[in-house]
This record gives C-alpha cells, sequence and structure tokens, in this order.
C-alpha cells in the first residue's frame, strides 16, 4: 500500500541554519504531497502541498518539490528561526480508489539560539 | 482561525476498561476522521465518518472501536475494551470535503495511556 518515509529525528540547528528534512513515498499513480507541522502543544496544521510532478509547494520560507523520478518531497528552509521549533510529518493523498491521506512518523525540529 | 477541540489531553485507564475520547470538528465541516500515533511510529488512519456513518476504516478499526456524532457538535471515538497496545496519541481531524480534501484540519490529540 501507500507510505511515507521520513527522516528520523530530532534535527538539531543553530539558528539561521538550512534546513533539510528528508521524504519519500511509494504510491501508485500520482498522489498530492503535504507537509503538515505541529507545534507544542498545538494539532497539525497544513504547511504547504503540491499536487503533481516538478511543483513546488511553499509557505513561511519552507519549500519542498514534487520529485516523481525520485518519489521525494523533501523539505527546506534557507535560515530556521527559533520559533520553527516542532514536529514535521510528510504526507501523502492518494491520487484514486481511497482518498484518505497517509502520513508519515514525523520529524522533531529543534532550533537553538 | 476556526480550530477542532479534543477532550481530554490525557487520559489513563485501565486494561479492560472502555474509553471515550471526545472531539469537537469545525462546524461546517462535513468529514471527520480519527488518526492515531503510537511512539516513535507512524500516524496511522483509523476511521473517517461522513453523513452520520462511517465512509472508510483501516484494518485497526476493529470491532473494539467505534464513533459516534451524538450531537450537531461532537464526534466521539470508543474503544470498548483496552489493551496495553492501545496507548498512543489519538488525533481528530474534520475537512470541509472528502475526495477533495486536501487541507485537513487537527486537534491537538489525547494522550491515552492504557495501563
Amino acid at each position: 500500500g501507500d507510505s511515507v518515509t521520513q527522516m528520523e529525528g530530532p534535527v538539531t540547528l543553530s539558528e539561521e541554519a538550512f534546513l533539510t528534512i528528508n521524504c519519500t513515498y511509494t504510491a501508485t499513480g500520482y498522489p498530492s504531497l503535504f507537509w503538515y507541522v505541529q507545534y507544542p502543544g498545538e494539532g497539525l496544521q497544513l504547511l504547504l502541498k503540491a499536487t503533481k510532478a516538478d511543483d513546488k509547494g511553499s509557505n513561511k520560507g519552507f519549500e519542498a518539490t514534487y520529485r516523481k523520478e525520485t518519489t521525494s518531497f523533501h523539505l527546506e528552509k534557507g535560515s530556521v528561526q527559533v520559533s520553527d521549533s516542532a514536529v514535521y510529518f510528510c504526507a501523502l493523498r492518494p491520487s484514486g480508489g481511497s482518498y484518505i491521506p497517509t502520513f508519515g512518523r514525523g520529524t522533531s525540529l529543534i532550533v537553538h539560539p | 482561525e476556526p480550530e477542532v477541540t479534543q477532550t481530554p489531553s490525557h487520559q489513563v485507564t485501565q486494561m479492560g476498561q472502555e474509553v471515550i475520547l471526545r472531539c469537537v470538528p469545525i462546524s461546517n465541516h462535513l468529514y471527520f476522521y480519527w488518526y492515531r500515533q503510537i511512539l516513535g511510529q507512524k500516524v496511522e488512519f483509523l476511521v473517517s465518518f461522513y453523513n452520520n456513518e462511517i465512509s472508510e476504516k483501516s484494518e485497526i478499526f476493529d470491532d473494539q472501536f467505534s464513533v459516534e456524532r451524538p450531537d450537531g457538535s461532537n464526534f466521539t471515538l470508543k474503544i470498548r475494551s483496552t489493551k496495553l497496545e492501545d496507548s498512543a496519541m489519538y488525533f481528530c481531524a474534520s475537512s470541509e470535503g472528502g475526495a477533495t480534501n486536501e487541507k485537513l484540519f487537527f486537534g491537538s490529540g489525547t494522550q491515552l495511556s492504557v495501563l
């Protein structure tokens, strides 16, 4: 079945460092891809999305490009802030059959001043 | 922004006991979901609910689980006889659409501990 694999955390960075969180997926067809973020004490919230190959999703300085050839959707940010400390979840929504989103395990990001 | 509310935030129960986890979805949403995350593992889909009935469920959602929308606002998950392996964070979510559910809104979760 469909699945999402994320790099294990925690990822620990200093403020203004470059961030990459890897995500690869297994799915048939052309799923939509998402990154959700969960700040401490809050629910998961949609950060960005991409619905077809080569699309780039972006929001709040974060970016991710839908790479069908490598089945990847890595999350990047050029300069992280302390306020970016959170858990980041990669997810996919199948293109047919079930439309229920499938999530990864989440990657914790800790940014130090 | 409107939000999904879950209560309680933490629930401790004894093995074999029944628990009810409560959720208040966003008021104009029509599709509701329960997911869970066992510590260190993936967020797993349990069930989706639309028009007062289950629209889809996973293999995890066996006869021990049930969902209900008892009134116009609450959406509950009941576990009839809890097992140790039911210990997890349970997330409720809602969305405006089903097949077009590109954006799910999640609650902050209920941490269930079964002793």
